[in-house]
C-alpha cells in the first residue's frame, strides 16, 4: 500500500495567492482528517469528513480555509486569498471507521510545507 | 476543557536509559489515548494506544501507564535507543464516530549515544 499520498510537499507561494494542498487517502478508508501543525500552535485538526461528507469543520480558522472530498480517493484544501501566517506543514490522514465506531489508526501523509511569502 | 496538557517541551535521555513523558487532560469523555511518533520530515504514525479501561499497556520497549481517577497517562520508553530519538505527541479522543483527536503540544525526545 502506497499510504497517504500528498501533494505537492512544498509549496512557496505570495501573499494573496490562492493556495490548493491534495490528498489521496489510504484505498477503502472512509474518513479523511486535514491537520495543521504550527511550532506556536502544535498539531490542530482543521476539518474531517466522513464518506466524504464533512463532519466537523469547526478547526478551519477562517472563511479563506475551505475543503472539499469529491469521492473516496481524493481531497483538496484550498487557501484564499493566503497570508504569512499560514505558513505551516498541513497534513492529510485516513482511517477506517467501522459502523460500531470501533477505533482505528489514522494514518498520516508525509505533509505539505506551505511557505507564504 | 478539550485540551490534551503534555510535559516535558524537550527531553535527553542516555541510551539505555528510561524516557518518561506525561500528559493529562480534563474532558472527562475521552475514552481512547493514542500516542504518536513523528521523525522529522515525516507525518506522526501510531505507536501505541490506550482505552481506560486498563491501567497499562506494554508493547515491547514502550508502556502506556494510565490514571483514571487523575485523568492523566504517561509513555515509559524503556532503554531508550538513539533511534527513538523524534517528537511524541500523546493525544485523546471522545468514543465517537468521528474519531476526533485532541493532540497534546508534543516532547522532543534526543537519546544520546
Amino acid at each position: 500500500d502506497a499510504g497517504v499520498i500528498q501533494s505537492p510537499r512544498h509549496e512557496v507561494t505570495e501573499m494573496g495567492q490562492e493556495v490548493t494542498l491534495r490528498c489521496k487517502p489510504i484505498s477503502g478508508h472512509n474518513s479523511l482528517f486535514w491537520y495543521r501543525q504550527t511550532m506556536m500552535r502544535g498539531l490542530e485538526l482543521l476539518i474531517y469528513f466522513n464518506n466524504n461528507v464533512p463532519i466537523d469543520d469547526s478547526g478551519m480558522p477562517e472563511d479563506r480555509f475551505s475543503a472539499k472530498m469529491p469521492n473516496a480517493s481524493f481531497s483538496t484544501l484550498k487557501i484564499q486569498p493566503s497570508e504569512p501566517r499560514d505558513s505551516a506543514v498541513y497534513f492529510c490522514a485516513s482511517s477506517l471507521i467501522s459502523t460500531s465506531g470501533h477505533y482505528n489508526e489514522q494514518f498520516f501523509g508525509p505533509g505539505t510545507r506551505l511557505t507564504v511569502l | 476543557q478539550q485540551q490534551v496538557k503534555q510535559s516535558p517541551q524537550s527531553l535527553i535521555v542516555q541510551k539505555g536509559g528510561i524516557s518518561i513523558i506525561n500528559c493529562a487532560y480534563e474532558n472527562t469523555a475521552f475514552d481512547y489515548f493514542p500516542w504518536y511518533q513523528q521523525f522529522p520530515g515525516k507525518g506522526p504514525a501510531l505507536l501505541i494506544a490506550i482505552r481506560p479501561d486498563v491501567s497499562e499497556k506494554k508493547e515491547g520497549r514502550f508502556t502506556i501507564s494510565f490514571n483514571k481517577s487523575a485523568k492523566q497517562f504517561s509513555l515509559h520508553i524503556m532503554d531508550s535507543q538513539p533511534g527513538d530519538s523524534a517528537t511524541y505527541f500523546c493525544a485523546a479522543s471522545p468514543y465517537n464516530y468521528g474519531q476526533n483527536f485532541v493532540f497534546g503540544p508534543g516532547t522532543r525526545l534526543s537519546v544520546l549515544p
